[in-house]
Parts: structure tokens; sequence; C-alpha cells
């Protein structure tokens, strides 16, 4: 299976800065035929399910503002939170959808305003 | 809109096995196109999956939990379930259904998550 690592564990950061969480993959999720990085990052906030608010690593679902992005390739990856709101206080997985199943889900970063 | 909903016991005992359903509305799991998913989630932990299974029937299990689990699909009913045998306290957590396309890994509807205490 592919072992998805996040970094850091927790983060607190103040109002209308920038988050910055990290994730590595145990082995490339770029898929060279179509050149798509196959990772998505989740937003789950207390009581909810996840969320899904980037997929093939920097594209934005549909709804989800813009100062959330996606950015990276092959093993390394970064969600970026610019201009921080209250209402992103939650938890963010990433996950890869690359090899055979399962499609494994990093452990988690809890953000929270400092 | 797609919808799941999960249902099944909130409490089960030691030993005993755990049997949830799942069921879709808005989308028929027998047009194909989509897993039918199982993740757990551990009270203050990450996600885990247990398993998925196609319209067909076809299945993956979690090789940690593959012993003791069952997912099943009822097209007639549009429902999909899980059951876990043996269970112990460390299956307490709370059971999301979920579907992601047979396309990609990426999920697109959840459950909104049962519950369940593996109790005396």
């Amino acid at each position: 299976d592919i072992v998805m690592t996040q970094s850091p564990d927790s983060l607190a950061v103040s109002l209308g800065e920038r988050a910055t969480i990290n994730c590595k993959s145990s082995q490339s999720v770029l898929y060279s035929s179509n050149n798509k990085n196959y990772l998505a990052w989740y937003q789950q906030k207390p009581g909810q399910p996840p969320k899904v608010l980037i997929y093939w690593a920097s594209t934005r679902e549909s709804g989800v503002p813009d100062r959330f992005s996606g950015s990276g390739s092959g093993t390394d990856f970064t969600l970026t939170i610019s201009n921080l709101q209250a209402e992103d206080v939650a938890i963010y997985y990433c996950q890869q959808y690359y090899s055979t199943l399962p499609y494994t889900f990093g452990q988690g970063t809890k953000l929270e305003i400092k | 809109q797609v919808q799941l909903q999960e249902s099944g016991p909130g409490l089960v005992k030691p030993s005993q096995t755990l049997s949830l359903t799942c069921t879709v509305s808005g989308g028929s799991i027998n047009s194909g196109g989509y897993y039918w998913s199982w993740i757990r989630q551990h009270p203050g932990k990450g996600l885990e999956w247990i398993g998925y299974i196609y319209y067909s029937g076809t299945t993956y299990y979690n090789p940690s939990l593959k012993s003791r689990v069952t997912i099943s699909v009822d097209t007639s009913k549009n429902q999909f379930s899980v059951n876990l045998t043996s269970v112990t306290a460390a299956d307490t957590a709370v059971y999301y259904c979920a579907r992601f396309p047979d396309s990609s890994g990426l999920i697109d509807y959840w459950g909104q998550g049962t519950l369940v205490t593996v109790s005396s």
C-alpha cells in the first residue's frame, strides 16, 4: 500500500494568515500517461463527514473558496489556505487514489485558530 | 442529488456481529460506474477503509479486517451492507458509507456516519 504522511499533525494560525499543510506519499502518485497526480484533499469539520476540497492535486472542487489551493507533484504535495477564516477550523486529510485499492489517507492535520 | 444514509444498532456487545446498512437515494447502485464503500473513524482518529463493493458483487476488503468483514449489495433495495464479526472495543468508531467512481478513487458522496459502540 502507498503510505501517506502529513505534516504537521496540528497547527494554529491567526485569522487572515496563511496555513500550509504538507503531504508526502511513499511512492509517486503521478500517472505518466495523462500527467495527472492522483491526490485529493478533504476537509472534515466536527460531527460531519469529510468533504473534498481539491482533486488531481490542484483542481478545486466546485463551490470551494479560492483561498484553498493545492500544489505539488509526484510524492510531495501542499494544501495552502490563504486569508484563514474561522470556518476553516477543521481536520484536513490528503488521499491518494493512484494505486490499486485501497486508496489510502494521510493521518490528518488539525487546523486551529491562534 | 445522491444521498447515502447509514442505519443499524448503535450498541453492539463484544464478540457479536456489527451489521450496518447504507441506503442510497438519488442514484441507482445497479447502474454501475461506482464503488460503494465503508470507512470508519475511531474517536479522535483518522480514516480507515473497511472495504468496498461494486454492483456486480466484486469486493475489496482491508487486509487487517478481511477475516471478519463481509460487504454485500442488494440492488433491488438500492442498499449495501457491512457485517463485522467478533467485535471488540477496538471496533468502536463512527462508520461511514461512501461512494467513489470506478474511474478514480475520489469520494464524491458520504453518509453522515453512525457511531457504533462496542460494550457489554
